[in-house]
């Protein structure tokens, strides 16, 4: 079975400055898709940036990047010029590609605690 | 568009009683998943439909859950009868074949007194 870890968590970050936040997963699978996911206290799950396992390069969404380590099943999250907004738990997740086209349930990580002082 | 519609936001109510949550996926989307969010255990995964038909429920917890999808624009999960261990944010997403992520509903918090 798969399994996700988020080994942080809390994480604290000055407004403007950079931070990571790591994941690391256990898969036998060559072909899945890694996520993070943002909670801020309205609870809602907003997607931040998703990465195709299959891709070599690094995924970008604006401020948000990604480290993604294949070999080292490791998917960590930075987020640069953090911003007052950026506060939330921030979930990684993980999807088996399971067959072309078809879909399979997330398996997530406990999270992380992201706190921006101003 | 609309996205993922949850309802009740909130729902209280006492151990023994019923309890049905109610999600309208996206348009278009051909699965639906059920999640359920708890301090201890995080967010697990209860069930998840494609084409309205279950395709995994080793999530649901035990007999006092069920879920169904109707149609392709509704579903239910329903808690009967409801135990304090319940208590949590249950989550509906939905997706299509062709993508890749989830979208998620705001979540119905629960509380079973």
């Amino acid at each position: 079975a798969q399994t996700v870890t988020q080994s942080q968590p809390e994480m604290s970050v000055q407004e403007a400055e950079t931070v990571t936040l790591s994941c690391t997963y256990d898969t036998s699978e060559s072909d899945y898709y890694l996520f993070w996911y943002k909670q801020p206290p309205s609870r809602q799950m907003i997607l931040v940036i998703r990465q195709e396992a299959y891709k070599q390069q690094n995924a970008t969404e604006n401020r948000f990047s990604v480290n993604f380590q294949k070999a080292a099943k490791s998917f960590s999250l930075k987020i640069s010029d953090s911003q007052l907004g950026d506060a939330a738990m921030y979930f990684c997740a993980y999807r088996s590609a399971v067959v072309a086209g078809s879909q399979g349930n997330l398996i997530f990580g406990k999270g992380t605690k992201l706190s921006v002082k101003p | 568009d609309a996205g993922v519609i949850q309802s009740p936001r909130h729902e209280v109510t006492e151990m023994g009683q019923e309890v049905t949550l109610r999600c309208k996926p996206i348009s278009g989307h051909d699965y639906l998943f059920w999640y359920r969010q708890t301090m201890m255990r995080g967010l697990e995964l209860l069930i998840y439909f494609n084409n309205n038909v279950p395709i995994d429920d080793s999530g649901m917890p035990e007999d006092r859950f069920s879920a169904k999808m109707p149609n392709a624009s509704f579903s239910t999960l329903k808690i009967q009868p409801s135990e304090p261990r319940d208590s949590a944010v249950y989550f509906c997403a939905s997706s299509s074949k062709g993508r890749r992520e989830q979208f998620f509903g705001p979540g119905t918090r629960l509380t079973v007194l």
